[in-house]
């Protein structure tokens, strides 16, 4: 199974709607997560089960998608959402995560 | 709030074993599963296993030939060791705790260590 994110690279403004993808390359479900990662800190879990927002995520964060298409939407962008998210699947052993996509301030 | 923090050497030759140790505190290793996932620099994330309270094991068939991982329950600690290491394996190596969704196996990772840089040089 293969993960693949796009864009690689996504250059937005604070306040601005991001939308990142993550596709499967076979059907995971909807057993698919999101983490966030920012330099010098470790990954946060932001979505686990395609929709899900794990305990403490702003609801800015949401999570869409089932079988092999999910997407991770930032509704308005604040100054410490620019990071490199990751795509996450349980649903095939064993767990795999995407390339990822790295939000950058425009 | 559970922490996790990685232990052991940051250097290791190649041909060599890799073990770390991660000591959980704040919370108790059952009933959860636990893993590793390591990143090499530049890229990006890769599980390498886990291990489970009851000490069952499952391993990346990329690594299984090469991977254990062995739980402590009195000291509160679980371990990698990862055998014949070459130039591939410097990594950042993260032990973290599973959300726990699973009816069986791994799921999400909500709280992770804070990972060390273990580099494969002679």
């Amino acid at each position: 199974i293969v993960l693949t994110q796009s864009p690689a690279i996504l250059s937005l403004s604070p306040g601005e709607r991001a939308t990142l993808s993550c596709r499967a390359s076979q059907n995971v479900s909807n057993y698919l997560g999101w983490y966030q990662h920012k330099p010098g800190q470790t990954p946060r879990l932001l979505i686990y089960d395609a929709s899900n927002r794990a305990t403490g995520i702003p609801a800015r964060f949401s999570g869409s998608g089932s079988g092999r298409d999910f997407t991770l939407t930032i509704s308005g962008l604040e100054p410490e959402d620019f990071a490199v998210y990751y795509c996450q699947q349980r649903g095939i052993w064993p767990p795999l995560f995407g390339g990822g996509t790295k939000v950058e301030i425009k | 709030q559970v922490q996790l923090q990685e232990s052991g050497p940051g250097l290791v030759k190649p041909s060599e074993t890799l073990s770390l140790t991660c000591t959980v505190s704040g919370g108790s290793i059952s009933p959860y599963y636990w893993s590793w996932i390591r990143q090499p620099p530049g890229k990006g994330l890769e599980y390498i296993g886990y291990i489970s309270y009851t000490g069952s094991t499952n391993y990346n068939p990329s690594l299984k030939s090469r991977v254990t991982i062995s739980v402590d329950m009195s000291k509160n600690q679980f371990s990698l060791r990862l055998t014949s290491v070459t130039a591939a394996d410097t990594a950042v190596y993260y032990c973290v705790r599973d959300l726990g969704i699973a009816l069986a196996g791994p799921s999400f990772f909500d709280y992770w260590g804070q990972g060390t840089l273990v580099t494969v040089s002679s």
